[in-house]
């Protein structure tokens, strides 16, 4: 079946102006996750999403991140005036997650450059 | 809050050697591990996790962990390496709070 998809796989944009990245996830999976994956960091916990809950915002960096779920399904990640820091690999994941046992699903990343 | 070192920055490993990558992981109560392995340019893929049960779990390609809980260690080994093993591999503990903490990763390279 069908996977987590992430658009656009690659993005380039100048220094101040703002980015959305979408997440798919697989259909049924109740909750969502966004992390940032930069060179030599490993992943960063960004936001979680889980059903009707208020989402877990904890990992963003800052104000100028914010994410949002639309229908329990597809999830869009903003990053307004971005910096040349947030440049990095953004990932997202789904799973069932009926407990804490369940694995997560990555999709493939979206690529963010900023010049 | 729950956390993970993966010591090694590379493991170097002739093809057909036994292959270890190590993991230590640092949680309150009962800890739900996971290992993934991401290819180049592409995103992670699950390999295996330890639950609860027997010590050894066996996972997707060949691979298999052991979780050993007096030293909070659950290292990922394979018993023949292949080239195409040569990958990212990442270390991740689950809490209470159903945070995924990963560890830093470990670039494998096989070498033919």
């Amino acid at each position: 079946g069908a996977g987590v998809s992430q658009s656009p796989s690659n993005k380039v944009t100048e220094k101040g102006k703002d980015v959305e990245l979408r997440c798919d996830p697989i259909s049924g999976h109740t909750a969502l996750y966004w992390y940032r994956q930069s060179l030599g960091q490993g992943l960063e916990f960004l936001i979680y999403f889980q059903g009707n809950s208020a989402p877990d915002k904890s990992g963003l960096p800052s104000d100028r991140f914010s994410a949002e779920r639309t229908g329990g399904s597809v999830s869009t990640l903003t990053i307004q005036r971005t910096q040349q820091e947030d440049s990095a690999v953004y990932l997202c994941a789904s799973s069932i997650d009926r407990d804490s046992s369940y694995e997560q699903y990555f999709g493939p990343g979206t690529r963010l450059t900023v010049t | 809050a729950q956390s993970v070192a993966q010591p090694e920055d590379q493991v170097n490993v002739a093809e057909g050697n036994p292959l270890t990558v190590k993991c230590t992981y640092s949680v309150s109560g009962n800890p739900y591990l996971f290992w993934y392995v991401q290819y180049p340019n592409r995103g992670l893929q699950f390999l295996l996790k330890y639950i609860t049960g027997d010590n050894l779990v066996k996972g997707s390609y060949g691979f298999e962990a052991e979780f050993n809980k007096s030293q909070t260690s659950f290292h990922l080994k394979k018993p023949s390496a292949l080239v195409s093993d040569s990958a990212l591999y990442f270390c991740a503990v689950r809490g209470w709070n159903n945070r995924l903490a990963f560890g830093k990763g470990n670039q494998v390279v096989v070498i033919p």
